[in-house]
This record gives structure tokens, sequence and C-alpha cells, in this order.
């Protein structure tokens, strides 16, 4: 199964809303609302951010949100703050698991 | 919910390792459990995962480790085992253990080099 296609990066102001995409297929992320969002900071695990295509976690920023349209997933962050810099997994966990290359978001 | 992955460290090609994942604060035979990699500066790659006892403890792994990894679990231990035999350098990385409702541990560093 082939890694799903997120851009390398995304680059925004503070206060600013930026999205990132996650490109798969019908086999994984078109064809079932399962697709999360993982934010990682620097030697840092991963950390939970969106299941279930647009389900926040407790304790998740309502600055967060997911969507999806076809066989591609969206992550908004709305309100960038200095702290969402990080960089940001999709991965689609239906039948199998499989990660995006990751996108380093940057706050200008 | 606490994932303490250990048993990582320096190895040589062709070598074996058997990581460990002591899971808490959660109902651990409940869990579908799997195993995560990051290679240095590099992006998350899913190793394997297995499913409850009352589903077989079936494991999926992902192709490049496939025959040469092995994730088991002790439900009585409430302990997640990833055996890796004949390692690569390629293999050098940090683990995660991860649950299916998002928990991950903190990792643990294999590095493989002669």
């Amino acid at each position: 199964q082939s890694a799903l296609t997120q851009p390398a990066s995304v680059s925004g102001s503070p206060g600013q809303s930026i999205t990132i995409s996650c490109t798969g297929t019908s086999s994984d992320v078109g064809g079932y609302n399962y697709v999360s969002w993982y934010q990682q900071h620097p030697g840092k695990a991963p950390k939970l951010m969106i299941y279930e295509v647009s389900k926040r976690p407790s304790g998740v920023s309502i600055r967060f949100s997911g969507s999806k349209s076809g066989n591609t997933a969206s992550l908004t962050i709305s309100g960038l703050q200095a702290e969402d810099e990080a960089d940001y997994y999709c991965t689609s966990y239906a039948t199998s698991v499989v990660f995006g290359g990751g996108t380093k978001v940057t706050v200008l | 919910v606490q994932l303490v992955e250990s048993g990582g460290g320096l190895v040589k090609p062709g070598g074996s390792l058997r990581l460990s994942c002591a899971a808490s604060g959660f109902p651990f035979s409940n869990a579908w459990m799997s195993w995560v990699r990051q290679a240095p500066g590099k992006g998350l790659e899913w190793v394997g995962r297995i499913k409850t006892k009352t589903e077989s403890g079936t494991t999926d792994y992902a192709a490049p480790v496939k025959g040469r990894f092995t994730i088991s679990r002790d439900d009585s231990k409430n302990t997640l085992y990833l055996q890796i035999n004949n390692l690569k350098t390629e293999d050098t990385a940090a683990y995660y253990c991860t649950t299916d409702g998002g928990h991950w541990g903190q990792g643990t560093l294999v590095t493989v080099s002669s």
C-alpha cells in the first residue's frame, strides 16, 4: 500500500488559517471514514489531533478541524499560533494502516 | 493511558532484538495495538498491528518488514512485543507502540550498525 500524499510544507502568519491536504485512493482515504491526523514537535512522540476524519479528542483545540472529499482528507488550523509549528501526519487505518509523508508547518 | 517502550539499543546487522511496550491505564486485552517506526529525520512508518485475543490475535504487517518482524502480546502482563530478526541498517529508527485510540509511547531507539 502506497503512502498517502501530503505537501512537504505549509506556512502561514499568526492568526491566519492553513489547510493541509492528504490524498489517497478509494481503497483507503476515500473508502472509509478512518482518517486521523497527528502533530509531532521535534523530539516528541506524535499527538492525536483528529480521528475518524473530523472528530477531536478531548483537550485538542477547536482551532483544529478535519474534513474529507473523495480521496482527499484535509486538516485546517484556524487562528494559527506559534505553538502550532510542527510536523503533521495523516493516516488511514481501515483495512490496513498507511501514513502520509508528513507536512512541516511553519508559522511566519 | 501510559505506554512505555524498552529494549532498544545498538545492534550489528543480522542481529536480533525484542522490543517491549508496557501498557497501563486502559483495558489492554481489549485494544488493537500497533508498532510504528520513524527513521532519523524521516516520517512515520507503520510496522504492524495485533488484534485482540477474541479476534484470534491476528497480526498484519507492512510489506517491508513482513517475514522479519513478529508482533505478539501477553495480556496477563499488559505487554506488547516486537521481535525483529535479521536486522538491517535501514531498520535504524525510533520504535513507538500505539493504541487504536491514538495513544503513543515515547519510543525506543534501535540503531543497526557494524
